[in-house]
């Protein structure tokens, strides 16, 4: 159960985009469209963001949309506002009942 | 509104164990899986384990699978983990989580266990 591999970093100017990208194998992100993303702030709890690779929870902005490419997912943050700015996970069902989280990626906003 | 609150997280030796607990409201607790998820003090996020709704299946990360057991009592609304052969590894957050879709909707404040002597 390895972790899925992102970016440490990534910065964008307000009003811009962002893509975040979230890269695994075919057991994992490729094999299954069961890749989620969380948005967290510092000192709290994770928040759900994307589920089955492009859905939006209620609540969630627009702004946030998820894509997926063989073992490649990714997070595009459009629009960026000073709010944005937060670590963001990708997650993805591994089989097996298993669920593997990438390391996380801290997104700036200059 | 959903609520989870996580309690139980404290110091412990390595080598001792732990109870986690947590309360879940708000939503009817037998209708979905549950998890436990942690992270480590400036690290990413380490899915732990999930139970079924009726608890008959129970799922564990490798690094944890023979020393960590999670139950739920659904009458009381509550998920637990038992946590025996504490690791100085395992010093974490730990988050209770709500299952939903393939992913987590709704997640607790965390509670906070650390292993050291």
């Amino acid at each position: 159960q390895s972790a899925l591999t992102q970016p440490p970093s990534a910065s964008g100017s307000p009003g811009q985009s962002v893509t975040i990208s979230c890269t695994g194998t075919s057991s994992d992100v490729g094999g299954y469209n069961y890749v989620s993303w969380y948005q967290q702030h510092p000192g709290k709890a994770p928040k759900f963001m994307i589920y089955e690779v492009n859905k939006r929870p209620s609540g969630v902005p627009d702004r946030f949309s998820g894509s997926k490419s063989g073992n490649t997912a990714s997070l595009i943050v459009s629009g960026l506002q000073a709010e944005d700015e937060a670590d963001y996970y990708c997650n993805s069902y591994a089989g097996s009942s298993k669920w593997v989280f990438g390391g996380g990626t801290k997104l700036t906003v200059l | 509104e959903v609520q989870l609150v996580e309690s139980g997280g404290t110091l412990v030796q390595p080598g001792g164990s732990l109870r986690l607990s947590c309360a879940a409201s708000g939503f009817i607790f037998t209708n979905y899986w549950m998890s436990w998820v942690r992270q480590a003090p400036g690290k990413g996020l380490e899915w732990v384990a999930n139970i079924k709704q009726d608890g008959s299946e129970q799922h564990y990360v490798d690094s944890v699978k023979g020393r960590f057991t999670i139950s739920r009592d659904n009458a009381k609304n509550s998920l637990y983990l038992q946590m025996n052969s504490l690791r100085v590894e395992d010093t974490a957050i730990y988050y209770c989580a709500k299952a939903f879709h393939w992913g987590w909707d709704y997640w607790g404040q965390g509670t906070p266990v650390t292993v050291s002597s």
